[in-house]
């Protein structure tokens, strides 16, 4: 198993520049998610989805787009880049239908926006 | 609200010694509890969890305690050893639609050989 799987592992984007993030597991995991991770802050969660072609809204979603028309992959769009959306960002899955179940994290995507 | 914060942004201590990081959280809609390590340049990984009817839970040289009448979670790591240095986050599982895990700040621990 490879778990959960980031690319790219870095990307520096113009300002207004689009571009998405991909994320795939391979656990059959339900439940996917996508945080960023800033400086002296926690990870905050942008869109989540229960399964396939569920999507909802987290803590900051504002200036993302997701879909989820597989179970495996779970893509974060970025629409138009902001230099506020400068940061770390890891997608995560779990087992669904199980809330008790720990959440297992990529390696994370590293995106600098100019 | 919804937050998890924790007390102290680092914590520093001595090979061998024990650790303890805690972190308060404010949803009493929350039912289960994790405890995740993070090493520089990757993902957190799962270190422990406590769902909401324990108070104690034991792994290999971890514990975490939940005090749930205060709202308090508390990991301890027993023997510290070089190898723990790293950030630590609390998070929480909310029952409300969802299940949303919503993380704290995190606190970095060193360990001074």
């Amino acid at each position: 198993n490879a778990g959960v799987t980031q690319t790219p592992k870095f990307q520096v984007l113009k300002t207004g520049q689009s571009m998405t993030l991909q994320c795939a597991q391979d656990m059959n995991h339900e439940y996917m998610s996508w945080y960023r991770q800033d400086p002296g802050m926690g990870l905050r969660l942008i869109h989540y989805s229960v399964g396939a072609g569920i999507t909802d809204q987290g803590e900051v979603p504002n200036g993302y787009n997701v879909s989820r028309s597989t179970t495996e992959d779970f893509p974060l769009r970025l629409l138009s880049a902001a230099p506020s959306q400068t940061s770390v960002y890891f997608c995560a899955s779990r087992a669904g239908g199980l809330m008790g179940s720990p959440l297992h994290f990529g390696n994370g995507t590293r995106l600098t926006v100019t | 609200g919804e937050s998890v914060g924790l007390h102290l942004p680092t914590l520093s201590v001595q090979e061998g010694d024990n650790s303890i990081i805690n972190c308060a959280y404010s949803n009493s809609a929350s039912d289960y509890f994790i405890w995740y390590k993070q090493e520089s340049g990757k993902g957190p990984q799962f270190i422990i969890d406590i769902r909401s009817n324990m108070d104690k839970r034991q792994g290999q040289r971890v514990t975490v305690l939940l005090n749930k009448t205060v709202k308090h979670l508390s990991l301890q790591i027993a023997a510290t050893q070089p190898g723990d240095s790293a950030v630590y986050f609390c998070a929480e599982t909310l029952n409300t639609g969802g299940f949303k895990t919503i993380f704290g700040a995190g606190t970095r621990l060193f360990v001074k050989a």
